[in-house]
């Protein structure tokens, strides 16, 4: 069965300093990976998609993330965390042709000054 | 506007009644999902539409959740006779059919039983 691990529950960051945030996953095909972002009382907005092609993928608000299949990840980075990064953050796969999305347990982003 | 909204944005409610949450999708959008985002369980898929039809009501929880959708836009999510583990945000979104197309998600609506 398909499943999404994200292993850090919460993590604090100061700000300036870099991100990194972890995505395991298990799907017998190739994935097509997601990052959300979901902002206190706010629905959740996609960050960047990996489908194909190039395994390190651009994003919004200056995050990427890299596909690894070897070691069946998808970590999201960020070089520099703003005050606003402060979000909960869910990694998510595509399990079907029509669009139905596996979550993962959501990453708590806190962000120190 | 142009999102994705929901309403209510909070209900409370009494164990044992019926509630009904309300979605509407981004214009043109023919594929719609709805999410329930619980504490104990994440954020699980409950029902996606292509236009009217629900090919995929795998994650209704329960015979006491439907949903419909009507006119290839609105949707309803009823939950009947509810129970305090009904408590969740139920999040609905909206898309271009497909998994390669981006889904759009509404603000969400609480749902509190007591």
């Amino acid at each position: 069965a398909q499943s999404v691990t994200q292993p850090d529950i919460h993590i604090t960051v100061s700000e300036g300093a870099s991100l990194e945030l972890r995505c395991n996953y298990s799907y017998g095909a190739t994935p097509y990976l997601f990052w959300y972002v979901q902002s206190p009382g706010q629905g959740l907005q996609l960050l960047l998609k990996y489908f194909s092609g190039d395994t390190l993928v651009q994003g919004i608000k200056g995050f990427e993330a890299e596909f690894k299949r070897s070691q069946s990840s998808f970590n999201l980075r960020k070089p520099s965390v703003h005050w606003s990064d402060a979000a909960e953050y869910f990694c998510a796969v595509g399990v079907n042709s029509w669009g139905k999305l596996q979550f993962g347990a959501g990453t708590q982003v806190v962000v120190t000054p | 506007g142009a999102g994705v909204s929901q309403s209510p944005s909070n209900k409370v409610t009494e164990k044992g009644k019926d509630v009904e949450l309300r979605c509407d999708p981004i214009s043109g959008h023919t594929a719609l999902y709805w999410y329930r985002q619980s504490l104990g369980q994440g954020l699980e898929f409950l029902i996606y539409f292509q236009g009217n039809s629900a090919p995929d009501k795998s994650g209704l929880p329960s015979d006491r959740f439907s949903a419909e959708r009507t006119g290839g836009s609105v949707s309803t999510l009823t939950i009947q006779r509810t129970q305090q583990e009904d408590s969740a945000v139920y999040l609905c979104a909206s898309s271009f059919p497909g998994t390669d197309n981006e889904q759009f998600f509404g603000p969400g609506t609480r749902l509190t039983v007591l």
